[in-house]
């Protein structure tokens, strides 16, 4: 079983759409992060948190690091939100580097 | 400032042949790394530099070497590649931000190579 599990792995929605992407993780974390990347492209990072809720514009990510678990929520999905999009872990304990463990990324397509 | 950089962008290899990917950053971060993405995998660690002057392994370290040139450079050397090695390498960077151990990593653009 991978340390970081995604769900869905393929998504497809309607331009309009609420989105949610879920990732369970099964060691103690120190951070989340949830990334974009474009077909094609680079990897952009969205957000980094350790706990509650940050919101970027129409991004919104949540934890509960009780349940191991975050959410990454798109409102009013747009075309130019289909991307692949992937959570990533930094593990507890004590480092000074910021070594992740991946999950396998969430295919999203969203016709106009 | 131009982040990560990744040199080439893309390579054709003959089995058995070597290479060095090229990365820097601009942004005087401590940690750099260099992963491999393949389908359906998810992007795998194979190797790091916590700081100037180490290295370690990742997670799929086996048939790959580093270096860490400066604080500025991390290349990745293929010393005989072979087919399994056919993927899209991206180097990455980090450090401390502001007041908190938040390792935000910023990814370069990616090295796509194909090995025959």
């Amino acid at each position: 079983k991978n340390e970081v599990e995604q769900s869905p792995q393929n998504l497809t929605a309607q331009e309009g759409e609420f989105i949610t992407i879920n990732c369970s993780y099964s060691v103690g974390i120190s951070a989340l992060h949830w990334l974009q990347q474009h077909p094609g492209g680079g990897i952009v990072s969205l957000f980094m948190l350790s706990s509650g809720k940050k919101k970027h514009g129409r991004l919104i990510a949540t934890i509960n690091i009780q349940e191991k678990h975050s959410s990454l929520h798109i409102t009013a999905s747009h075309p130019r939100d289909s991307a692949v999009y992937i959570c990533a872990v930094k593990g507890a304990g004590g480092t000074s580097y910021g070594k992740l463990t991946f999950g396998q990324g969430t295919i999203l397509t969203v016709h106009p | 400032n131009a982040g990560v950089t990744q040199t080439p962008k893309f390579q054709v290899l003959k089995t058995g042949q070597s290479m060095t990917l090229q990365c820097a950053q601009d942004m005087n971060h401590n940690s750099m790394y260099w992963y491999r993405q393949d389908p359906g995998m998810g992007l795998r660690l194979i190797y790091y530099s916590a700081s100037e002057g180490t290295t370690d392994k990742g997670e799929v370290p086996n048939g790959y070497n580093v270096s860490r040139l400066n604080k500025r450079e991390f290349s990745l050397r293929l010393e005989s590649a072979a087919p399994s090695q056919t993927s899209v390498y991206f180097c990455a960077s980090s450090d401390l931000e502001g007041y908190t151990r938040s390792y935000e990593q910023f990814f370069g653009p990616g090295t796509r190579l194909t090995v025959l």
